[in-house]
């Protein structure tokens, strides 16, 4: 059973450029989220997708935004990207109503230059 | 505010040292309260978990009891080896995860 796969591993991208990262979750889980995790820092959240719509969102500017699919697989898009935006990027998955069943992805490293 | 505060790093033992790493939290309600480690250029890994009050979590050799009326999940190991070596990351959740700011913890041989 595959756990939480995420796409690519790394990139590099340009400041200014737009950058799309892929999620897909561990099977039977419905819930997705996405983290933040600057170097030396722990992750932060940026949003939560359940049944293709943001369920919650933290303290992160437009430039972030998602999507879910009907196969409940996500993706997080970053427009504008700036030098600050390098991090790596995790996605968690988790399974219908429960706050605890996280599993997470093995990340996305994004360097903007 | 709903913030999780850990001991800070970076910690060094020896090999078969006992461990400790602290954290206490704040929240509204009663969250489940999780330890996550990080290996090196890796995502996380959940450690182990209590989802209320008096729970002990466990796991490889690894522990952390829910404690209400200190708000604390410290972890702690009675004898570390060198592949213990990671980033632990000490987390909250309601609806989503608050993590603390992470410990690196380096064992020598």
């Amino acid at each position: 059973d595959a756990g939480v796969t995420q796409s690519p591993t790394h990139l590099i991208k340009t400041r200014g450029q737009q950058v799309t990262l892929r999620c897909s979750p561990k099977s039977g889980h419905d819930t997705v989220s996405w983290y933040q995790q600057a170097l030396g820092q722990g992750p932060q959240f940026i949003f939560q997708y359940y049944e293709e719509e943001e369920r919650q969102r933290g303290n992160f500017p437009d430039r972030f935004s998602g999507h879910q699919f009907p196969n409940y697989s996500s993706e997080l898009n970053v427009n504008a990207l700036w030098l600050g935006d390098s991090a790596l990027y995790l996605c968690a998955s988790s399974p219908p109503a429960q706050n605890y069943g996280y599993t997470f992805g093995s990340g996305t490293r994004l360097t903007v230059v | 505010g709903n913030s999780v505060t850990q001991m800070e790093g970076p910690v060094t033992l020896s090999e078969e040292a006992f461990l400790t790493i602290n954290c206490t939290y704040t929240a509204t309600g009663y969250p489940s309260l999780f330890w996550y480690v990080q290996y090196p250029g890796e995502g996380l890994q959940l450690l182990l978990k209590a989802t209320k009050a008096d729970d002990k979590g466990s796991n490889k050799g690894f522990e952390a009891t829910y404690r209400k009326e200190t708000t604390s999940f410290h972890l702690e190991k009675g004898s570390v080896q060198v592949s213990d070596s990671a980033v632990y990351f000490c987390a909250r959740s309601a609806q989503k995860l608050v993590f603390g700011q992470g410990t690196r913890l380096t064992i020598n041989p």
